[in-house]
């Protein structure tokens, strides 16, 4: 068990379509993190979020590309008008100091399973 | 700005035999993370070096930090066929603490 939850985890879609992938972590947390990874890359840090401020954009991140996290719960990524280029592993990390109880360890980043999307 | 080189970027080794993947920076790093990754899974969290000199062992695995912190190593010996997948050296950058990866060792592991 990750502690994060993404969905879908596969999408293939036709390019110029919209899509929303969503990250749920399963416990109260402070620090969000989306990632994209390509075939035979590491991941690239696309947006950071704390709480529920954005508060730092790659410039990977196109004007096509949007992220919430409205309750600074859950979030969402959403790519308009997608293009070939966008194929890709999306990942969603958090980075939390837990609250008692829970299971994740101090300081530990956790990557949820990722959502993988397929622009045809 | 700032990055890491990873080499090799592949390895292929016999079952037993030992493997070392190196991460090096030409810059001072604040810490280094590892972590591993499967065929078609995540990454997922091995372990943090943030002092200068630091060795970390987990089972058959040895993680080093440098003196200077411009470079670490993880070092597995006896490899399984379990150690299979690709292994990542990052470290955070900012005061967003973002992640900055290598671009990784890919471990094949022939039984």
């Amino acid at each position: 068990d990750t502690g994060v939850s993404q969905n879908p985890r596969h999408k293939i879609t036709k390019r110029g379509q919209n899509v929303t992938f969503r990250c749920d972590p399963i416990s109260e947390h402070n620090r969000l993190y989306w990632y994209r990874q390509t075939l035979g890359q590491g991941p690239e840090f696309l947006t950071y979020f704390q709480n529920e401020a954005q508060l730092e954009k790659s410039r990977l991140l196109s004007d096509r590309f949007s992220a919430e996290r409205p309750k600074g719960s859950f979030s969402t990524l959403e790519i308009q008008r997608t293009e070939q280029g966008d194929s890709a592993m999306y990942l969603c990390a958090l980075n939390t100091t837990p609250n008692p109880g829970t299971p994740l360890l101090g300081n530990t980043i956790y990557f949820g399973e990722g959502s993988w999307l397929t622009v045809v | 700005g700032q990055q890491v080189m990873q080499i090799p970027q592949y390895q292929h080794v016999q079952e037993g035999e030992d493997f070392t993947t190196y991460c090096n920076s030409s810059t001072t790093l604040s810490n280094i993370q590892w972590y591993k990754q499967r065929p078609g899974g995540h990454p997922v969290f091995l372990i943090q070096l943030v002092k200068s000199g630091e060795v970390k062992k987990q089972k058959r695995l040895t993680f080093q930090f440098g003196e200077a912190k411009k470079n670490s190593s993880l070092h597995i010996t006896a490899t399984q066929t379990t150690d299979v997948g690709t292994y990542f050296c990052a470290f955070n950058a900012g005061n967003n603490r973002k992640l900055i990866w290598g671009l990784g060792t890919s471990l094949a592991v022939n039984p």
